[in-house]
């Protein structure tokens, strides 16, 4: 089945940028996500990539995405206390009818003042 | 307004109790999902119903039942509560399969 993995823990000083990465083992994987969870919280939509492209930019957020590695990351430049959070990676499938989301492990980011 | 809202936030019981979490969402969606958060983190779906319709169905104990009275509504019924059912329960829907999930605050349960 699909397999999505993520380092566990990352604490970067604020003004600093942030990278979490996250690799998958889905090659039909269409579709990769970036998900936060504040705590107390449930998770929320941050940005999404498809499969075609290498990189997308949304202000302070770059994602990377090399298909060929299936290796995902998110940069969060000038990272600030409010970024602290948990950070999941995900793909979708885009064939069949039962299409559904497989997290990744979860990243929690610790901004240090 | 809460977009997906759900019922109770927090809930405590005995082993063997069978307890229900309620799920509503006004975005006006036609998929709604279950979603289990273990102490870990580690989020896994349980089920996911299309316009009232069941269209996954996670390896679930069956004492794990949804039920959707009409696609607003997706609410989970758990049988004979063990220690194990122990986590955060999260409601979330769906309109277009854009993978952007609309998720509800969770509902903590925890399992004596």
């Amino acid at each position: 089945g699909e397999d999505v993995e993520q380092s566990l823990f990352l604490s970067v000083r604020e003004g600093d940028s942030s990278v979490i990465n996250c690799t998958y083992t889905d090659s039909s994987s269409t579709y990769l996500y970036w998900y936060k969870q504040e705590p107390g919280a449930g998770l929320q939509l941050l940005t999404y990539i498809f499969s075609n492209m290498d990189m997308k930019q949304d202000q302070r957020l770059t994602v990377l995405l090399n298909k060929k590695d299936k290796h995902l990351s998110l940069r969060i430049a000038d990272t600030q206390t409010g970024d602290s959070a948990i950070y999941f990676c995900a793909e979708s499938e885009s064939s069949g009818s039962a299409r559904q989301l497989t997290f990744g492990s979860g990243t929690q980011l610790t901004v240090l003042p | 307004d809460t977009a997906v809202s759900q019922t109770p936030k927090y809930l405590v019981t005995q082993m063997g109790n069978d307890k229900s979490i309620k799920c509503e969402q006004n975005l006006g969606h036609d998929t709604m999902y279950w979603y289990k958060q273990d102490s870990k983190k580690f989020l896994k779906i349980m089920f996911s119903y299309n316009n009232k319709e069941l269209i996954i169905n996670e390896t679930v104990p069956n004492r794990f039942s949804p039920k959707s009275p009409d696609k607003a509504h997706l609410n989970l019924h758990i049988n004979s509560l063990e220690l194990g059912d122990s986590a955060v329960y999260f409601c979330a829907s769906s309109q277009e399969w854009t993978g952007e999930l609309f998720f509800g605050e969770g509902s903590r349960l925890t399992v004596l």
